[in-house]
């Protein structure tokens, strides 16, 4: 059981605002502030999308920002566009050099 | 840039020792600013963090397998690789190399295409 919970599916039409949650349910991965976002497309590698909880890596839209208040952390995709449907895993540093992740949320763009 | 990937049997018996390597390319593995990891994802989806190596040997494992699982590092094939040891159905995944970025920040920002290996007699 993951100690970081995200909603199984969540969608929107394009052009649209979507917000994944990733909530932390575990005292052993609280507090931590290296959290990361990754999609993955079927059949695909995950991609690092959101790193440190806010930074963008080199190449990834501004249409993709993450925030963090309390134990929870969230990604929001602005300005929905077809190809952003995959699925989205959360991670974050568990301490003792160990991490864990979400158990994924499947993004729908209707 | 960094690439890497994964070889190994896609096919393990029961109780048997799940052996893989990742080889990495258009990069050193022995730059101090990395560890290297594996990660698998279940049938289901669910990703799981396995453990990392850093390129002087050093490692750190999930927990929850600690006892079975071992990661070793060759830096003159620019390789690692990783051993399951008395292996069930339920280590049925696909398995990933990736790299840890580390220092003042922390995440993985390479990773292999990804193997799926199945556990069957």
């Amino acid at each position: 059981q993951s100690a970081l919970t995200q909603p199984r599916s969540v969608s929107g039409s394009p052009g649209q605002s979507v917000t994944i949650s990733c909530t932390e349910t575990s005292s052993d991965v609280g507090g931590y502030n290296y959290v990361s976002w990754y999609q993955q497309h079927p059949g695909k590698a995950p991609k690092l999308m959101i790193y440190d909880v806010t930074k963008r890596p080199s190449g990834v839209p501004d249409r993709f920002s993450g925030s963090k208040s309390g134990n929870t952390a969230s990604l929001t995709i602005s300005g929905l566009q077809a190809e952003d449907e995959a699925d989205y895993y959360c991670c974050s540093y568990a301490g003792t050099y160990a991490w864990v992740f979400g158990g994924g949320t499947k993004l729908t763009v209707l | 840039q960094v690439q890497l990937q994964e070889s190994g049997p896609g096919l393990v018996k029961p109780s048997q020792t799940l052996s893989l390597t990742c080889t990495v390319s258009g990069g050193s593995l022995s730059t101090g600013r990395y560890y290297w990891s594996w990660i698998r994802q279940y049938p289901g989806k669910g990703l799981e963090w396995i453990g990392y190596i850093y390129y002087t040997g050093s490692t750190y494992y999930n927990p929850s397998l600690t006892g079975r699982v071992a990661i070793s590092v060759d830096t003159s094939k620019n390789q690692f690789s990783l051993n399951l040891s008395s292996v069930t159905a339920a280590d049925t995944a696909v398995y990933f190399c990736a790299r840890c970025a580390v220092g003042a920040t922390w995440y993985f920002d390479f990773w292999g295409q990804g193997t799926l290996v199945t556990v069957s007699s």
